[in-house]
């Protein structure tokens, strides 16, 4: 059983570009999870999913930042007129079911993007 | 406002020993405790939970210790191998809130032979 998948792993873009990020859940998982990792800090949530919803988005930068996770495909983490403060590593993390005792989330490698 | 903390960048210990990493939260809404393993360049594995119902839980060399009054809960690593040089982070999330989690900054951990 694969585990979380994302792409790119590494990302370049210059200050104005547009970054999208991509991640493939667990088989069997339906909720998506983003984090950000700033440099020398802990993760930071940015955004909770289910399949076609948006669950929990009070993490996220309300300019610039969007996030889908569509009925098929991967979910996407879209950035637009990326900004050199966006340079971090991104998370996906993906788990079977909603929060209950047992809420382990299984992480991706992450994709690193760095904006010149 | 950091609802996580952990308040040790790093620790090193020697192989064979105990390592104890700890984690301080504030936010008294939080039911479930997490510990994440990371190394570089890789996303952060599972380690270890447990419930706001529980004070310990054990998982081979993995034990995490839950102090509900204090609000701190640590993790114990023994015996410690090279393996387990890693960063360690503390996740906290609240159920009745959906899955997201609050990190902590992370302590890096040194095992040396």
């Amino acid at each position: 059983n694969a585990g979380v998948m994302q792409n790119p792993r590494h990302l370049v873009r210059r200050r104005g570009q547009e970054a999208r990020l991509r991640c493939s859940p667990m088989k069997g998982h339906s909720h998506v999870y983003w984090y950000r990792q700033l440099p020398e800090e802990g993760l930071k949530f940015m955004v909770y999913l289910q399949k076609e919803n948006i669950i929990d988005e009070s993490g996220m930068p309300k300019e610039r930042f969007s996030a889908e996770f569509p009925k098929e495909g991967p979910s996407i983490l879209r950035i637009q007129q990326v900004v050199r403060g966006d340079s971090a590593a991104y998370f996906c993390a993906s788990s079977p079911r909603l929060a209950g005792l047992y809420n382990e989330q299984f992480f991706g490698p992450g994709t690193r993007l760095t904006v010149l | 406002d950091q609802q996580v903390k952990q308040n040790s960048p790093s620790l090193s210990v020697q192989e064979g020993r105990i390592s104890i990493l700890n984690c301080d939260y504030t936010n008294s809404m939080f039911d479930y405790f997490l510990w994440y393993k990371k190394y570089p360049a890789e996303g952060p594995t599972f380690l270890i939970s447990i419930s706001s119902i529980k004070d310990k839980n054990e998982d081979g060399r993995f034990t995490v210790f839950l102090n509900k009054s204090a609000k701190h809960l640590s993790l114990h690593i023994v015996p410690s191998q090279p393996g387990d040089s890693a960063v360690y982070f503390c996740a906290a999330s609240r159920q009745t809130s959906g899955s997201r989690l609050t990190f902590g900054e992370g302590t890096q951990l040194t095992v040396n032979p």
